[in-house]
């Protein structure tokens, strides 16, 4: 089945500090694949996406791009800022075909950014 | 415009309640999904229609009861809960015809006494 593996949290980083957050996935075929963030007390924003090999997906500085080789969609951003302190879920769903498109989530890096 | 609202933002029911959770969105989307998230997890599905019927159901005790009564509206009927039900109810949306992003709601956060 498809499964989704990212980095165990939590992350506590400075500000204007590198991130990373790293992301693997098991699955056939192509899925499309997904970053969503969880502010404190809120529901699930998708942050960006990607549904082919080699894409870039990128919003509000993060990027991530869908390396089918290495299975991955590592999320970045150069300069992180307090308000980006969040829960980041990386996501996939299969290959188009079917309706119901199940969302496989990671089980979440909590982010923490200090002033 | 990519919104989904719920109502109630909060809501705190006894395990002898009768309580509905809703679901709206207005962007012509074909797919409704619920989910139930616990502290520090991701979402767990529940349910999904397609096209205003139920297509999944994950095995959800029948204490939980979902209803689409059109193609912009999404219900969840609670009844007699129990106190580890307490959660956070999300409700997700997506465009059958355009690919595969699901979009969120704020949620429903639940306390169960």
């Amino acid at each position: 089945g498809n499964s989704v593996t990212q980095m165990e949290g939590p992350v506590t980083l400075s500000e204007e500090a590198f991130l990373t957050i790293n992301c693997t996935y098991t699955a056939t075929g192509y899925p499309s694949l997904f970053w969503y963030v969880q502010y404190p007390g809120e529901g699930l924003q998708l942050l960006l996406k990607a549904t082919k090999a080699d894409d870039k997906g990128s919003n509000k500085g993060f990027e991530a791009t869908y390396r089918k080789e290495t299975t991955s969609f590592h999320l970045e951003k150069g300069s992180v800022q307090v308000s980006d302190s969040a829960v980041y879920f990386c996501a996939l769903s299969p290959p188009r075909g079917g309706s119901n498109y199940k969302l496989t989530f990671g089980k979440g890096t909590l982010l923490t950014v200090n002033p | 415009d990519t919104e989904v609202t719920q109502t109630p933002k909060h809501l705190v029911m006894g395990m002898t309640n009768k309580k509905s959770l809703k679901c709206e969105q207005h962007m012509g989307h074909r797919a409704m999904y619920w989910y139930k998230q616990k502290a520090k997890k991701p979402p767990e599905l529940m349910f999904v229609y397609s096209y205003e019927k139920l297509s999944i159901n994950e095995s959800v005790p029948s204490r939980f009861s979902p209803e689409c009564p059109n193609s912009s509206l999404l219900n969840l009927h609670l009844h007699a809960l129990q106190p580890e039900d307490s959660a956070l109810y999300l409700c997700a949306s997506r465009d059958l015809g355009r690919g595969e992003t699901q979009y969120f709601g704020p949620g429903t956060r639940l306390l169960v006494l």
